[in-house]
């Protein structure tokens, strides 16, 4: 498995508050990172997807990617406490095989 | 709507036996599919990538023989988990993506007991 390493957390801000998860990868040739939540016991949903070195911004999330760092970030603005979940760090090789990181659990205090 | 379909949600078996879990595609043909597999407050473990038409590509540490994948159409991949041991107990979760590359649709997951 390719290495994707993330902050387990638990990571704790108030409501209102900026979260911010980080993640890094191994693998120089990945071209596609995404951003999902989980909720206990349920799949994975898309939050965020980004291709480019740069930010991308879709509502209260911004992602951010730094290929020459191997490093992809996730902004949570107005946190809200339905934003509390796990947040998985996804990297996608040229094989279209998605590899995860270990997650962070997020709680948003209200 | 859901664009994957798994089944079963949730099952309970006796150990040593078998347990067969579907993946459907239901908005598009994949000729790939992959097999998740997520221990508790851990993350999703690719296991393997389903091909269809050909045999299944694990990854390192999958036993192929005891996890068995059938992608015998474009819109169905099954995963078999043969001789079912309580170390098996886990969420499976099958995913699909329409091109290279772009974003992963998911099953709801099969969350197997082994007892």
């Amino acid at each position: 498995q390719k290495e994707v390493e993330q902050n387990s957390g638990p990571l704790s801000v108030p409501e209102g508050a900026i979260a911010s998860l980080n993640c890094t990868y191994s693998d120089r040739v990945s071209q596609s990172f995404f951003w999902y939540r989980q909720y206990s016991g349920k799949s994975p949903e898309l939050i965020m997807s980004i291709y480019s070195n740069g930010d991308k911004e879709d509502g209260r999330f911004t992602a951010q990617l730094n290929k020459a760092s191997q490093y992809v970030s996730l902004l949570i603005r107005d946190s809200q406490p339905s934003d509390s979940a796990t947040y998985l760090c996804a990297v996608v090789n040229t094989g279209n095989q998605f590899y995860f990181g270990t997650g962070t659990s997020l709680t948003v205090i209200p | 709507g859901a664009v994957v379909s798994q089944h079963p949600s949730w099952v309970i078996c006796k150990s040593g036996t078998s347990v067969k879990i579907e993946c459907r595609s239901l908005d598009f043909q994949a000729t790939t599919m992959f097999w998740y597999r997520q221990f508790p407050k851990q993350s999703l473990m690719l296991m393997a990538t389903s091909n269809e038409g050909s045999k299944a590509t694990y990854e390192q540490g999958v036993e192929k023989d005891k996890f068995l994948i059938n992608h015998a159409s474009l819109t169905l991949s099954t995963l078999t988990v043969t001789s079912a041991h309580p170390e098996d107990s886990s969420f499976y979760i099958c995913s699909v993506s329409r091109v290279s590359n772009t974003e992963a649709f998911f099953g709801q997951g099969t969350r197997l007991t082994v007892v």
